[in-house]
């Protein structure tokens, strides 16, 4: 079955630096996701992505936080100035059109110090 | 507004018991319903899925799932465990199909399943 791939697994960065979490999803996907998990809480939605703009974001997803689709592949996440509570696992995902099920990749386990 | 509740956030069961994974949905909408299992070091993996059709779904590895509207419930069960069904369990609402798509999930029941 296809995968989307997520880099790095883990990231460990001081607070204030900026980190980008990169995914590549599955090639025929066209709506693409992030949730995060802090540990011991839920996945929570940040935002979606369709036709290179963002269709939906939560709360969450501040002025601290952008993503984009660059070249038509990878699909990446930034945080520009990175919190203590920014500390989550980071999961990418995707969907084709007419399909409901949505493909995760295994996440990036973001640390910040 | 939408919002998934999973009773228990540790299920612990001896191989071959029924397991059983509590969940109550609340939504203001026909809601789509999903259970999803997490592996350690790995992504989320669906299970199995309701979206308005039968009641009693089916999924992977021998689990299923009734929707009962009556009781706000979709919860998940396998008739006999296995040792490779220990992971964690997340059950997620979604408001339906269309371009948002956005899933709302609950905390996640971690199964351990003991020899």
């Amino acid at each position: 079955e296809p995968e989307v791939t997520q880099t790095p697994s883990h990231q460990v960065t001081q607070m204030g630096q900026e980190v980008i979490l990169r995914c590549v999803p599955i090639s025929n996907h066209l709506y693409f996701y992030w949730y995060r998990q802090i540990l011991g809480q839920k996945v929570e939605f940040l935002v979606s992505f369709y036709n290179n703009e963002i269709s939906e974001k939560s709360e969450i997803f501040d002025d601290q936080f952008s993503v984009e689709r660059p070249d038509g592949s990878n699909f990446t996440l930034k945080i520009r100035s990175t919190k203590l509570e920014d500390s989550a696992m980071y999961f990418c995902a995707g969907r084709g059109r007419t399909n409901e099920k949505l493909f995760f990749g295994s996440g990036t386990q973001l640390s910040v110090l | 507004a939408q919002s998934v509740t999973q009773l228990g956030s540790h299920v612990s069961v001896s191989e071959g018991a029924l397991v059983l994974l509590r969940c109550n949905y609340s939504s203001s909408v026909p809601p789509y319903l999903f259970w999803y299992v997490q592996y350690p070091n790995q992504g989320l993996q669906l299970l199995l899925k309701y979206t308005s059709a039968a009641t009693l779904v089916k999924g992977i590895n021998g689990f299923e799932a009734e929707f009962k509207k009556s009781e706000t419930s979709f919860h998940l069960t396998k008739p006999s465990a296995h040792m490779s069904d220990a992971a964690e369990y997340f059950c997620a609402v979604s408001r339906g199909g269309g371009s948002n798509y956005k899933l709302t999930f609950g905390k996640g029941t971690l199964l351990t399943v003991n020899p």
